[in-house]
């Protein structure tokens, strides 16, 4: 069946640091990918997504880009802030079949520290 | 616009007791889903429903839950008996037709 996988958490970073949370892919066919983001006390929030492989995602200097060779679709931020620290899920949705479902990682936990 | 919601934010019950969850999606958004998170793992989608109708609810565990949309607007997920690996987060979401998927902060189920 279809899988996402990201990398163990959580991640501590110095504020201005490079922020990379890796985020492979197992689905039959291209999906869509996503990248969410839970913020303390809140609901999940769509952060960026692809479509189709080479897009790239971009939302608040986040950046991702869909890699059909690798089926990766890895988190990146060239300069994280303490107000991103959050919990951060990759996910897919089949393309396919019609089904509306999301399929998501275990989450990566991001602690950014002034 | 409001967001989803959803009640309670947190429940604690006894293993054996029954427990229903609601959530109220956004205003006008037909489609509705369950997802659950447990032990910190990764959250796994329920079900989802099309106005009043279950659309796909191939995620549901066994039979002990229960999902119902009356009306089409809100719906409530009842889980009954609970067991202990009910524990967990459970999400509600919704969306317009073919759209992103709008959560709400979900309700933390402890089950003793």
């Amino acid at each position: 069946g279809d899988s996402v996988t990201q990398m163990e958490g959580p991640v501590t970073l110095s504020e201005e640091a490079f922020l990379t949370i890796n985020c492979t892919y197992t689905a039959t066919g291209y999906p869509s990918l996503f990248w969410y983001v839970q913020y303390p006390g809140e609901g999940l929030q769509l952060l960026l997504k692809a479509t189709k492989a080479d897009d790239k995602g971009s939302n608040k200097g986040f950046e991702a880009t869909y890699r059909k060779e690798t089926t990766s679709f890895h988190l990146e931020k060239g300069s994280v802030q303490v107000s991103d620290s959050a919990v951060y899920f990759c996910a897919l949705r089949r393309k396919d079949t019609g089904r509306r479902a999301l399929t998501f990682g275990s989450g990566t936990r991001l602690q950014v520290q002034p | 616009e409001a967001g989803v919601t959803q009640f309670p934010s947190h429940s604690v019950i006894e293993k054996g007791q029954t427990v229903t969850l609601r959530c109220d999606p956004i205003s006008g958004h037909d489609n509705l889903y369950w997802y659950r998170r447990v032990m910190g793992k990764e959250i796994k989608f329920l079900l989802h429903f099309v106005k009043e109708s279950k659309q796909d609810e191939s995620g549901m565990p066994n039979n002990r839950f229960l999902a119902e949309r009356t009306g089409g607007t809100y719906s409530t997920l009842k889980v009954q008996p609970a067991e202990l690996e009910d524990s967990g987060v459970y999400f509600c979401a919704s969306s317009r037709q073919g759209n992103e998927q709008f959560f709400g902060p979900g309700t933390r189920l402890t089950v003793l």
